[in-house]
């Protein structure tokens, strides 16, 4: 199965500052890549599909790159509300798999 | 929008058999433009898809799991159910039934989750 690594494990970010997370494929998913955000007690938000793809009702501020190995969730300007898990998930292979997750903390 | 809601026992003992079933409203299992999951965390970890289906297709089960599951549907009760044989402790974890879009395989819409711990 495809392994997802997500880097860094946690990260302390300012409000209003730019978080960058990271998540590496073991082997090439192609666009099949998608980015969720999940706060404590409640299920996974879909973000991101297709690597680059907004889900409907996504603030602008959460940009999605990448192909093949290597991804990036961007978010600028940081709210409160973003402080929160984000798990990678590639659709490409299956079983679809999941990172470990990056938690955002604030700093 | 359709809501889905996963109902069964909280605890299960070793070796026994998981049964969730997840109910719809708002919605159809054999609406043919989406696909029917389980997904599961173990707490305070990560996510492990468990398996899948279309309404009237194939049921891809998670190679690590298929020889202990089973997922099905009953369509006169527009539910879909998990089953998990010889459970053991590792098998502890917040179960959720999820639906997503056909053709882009992530999750849309889940269900709330229910806790299931495996423990004599």
């Amino acid at each position: 199965e495809i392994v997802m690594t997500q880097s860094p494990a946690t990260l302390s970010v300012s409000p209003g500052e730019t978080a960058t997370l990271s998540c590496r494929a073991s082997e090439s998913v192609s666009s099949n890549l998608a980015w969720y955000q999940q706060k404590p007690g409640q299920v996974p938000r879909l973000l991101i599909y297709g690597a680059s793809t907004g889900s409907t009702g996504i603030p602008a501020r959460f940009h999605g790159s990448g192909s093949g190995t290597e991804f990036t969730l961007t978010i600028i300007s940081l709210q409160s509300e973003d402080f929160a898990i984000y798990y990678c998930q590639q659709y490409s292979q299956w079983p679809y798999t999941f990172g470990q997750g990056t938690k955002l903390d604030i700093k | 929008q359709v809501q889905l809601q996963e109902s069964g026992p909280g605890l299960v003992k070793p070796s026994q058999t998981l049964s969730l079933t997840c109910t719809l409203s708002g919605g159809s299992v054999i609406d043919g433009g989406h696909y029917w999951s389980w997904i599961r965390q173990h707490p305070g970890k990560g996510l492990e898809w468990i398996g899948y289906f279309y309404y009237g297709g194939d049921t891809y089960y998670n190679p690590s799991l298929k020889s202990r599951i089973t997922i099905s549907a009953d369509t006169s009760k527009n539910q879909f159910s998990l089953k998990l044989s010889s459970v053991i402790a590792a098998d502890t974890a917040v179960y959720y039934c999820a639906r997503g879009p056909r053709g882009v395989v992530v999750i849309t819409q889940w269900g709330r989750g229910t806790l299931v711990t495996v423990s004599s």
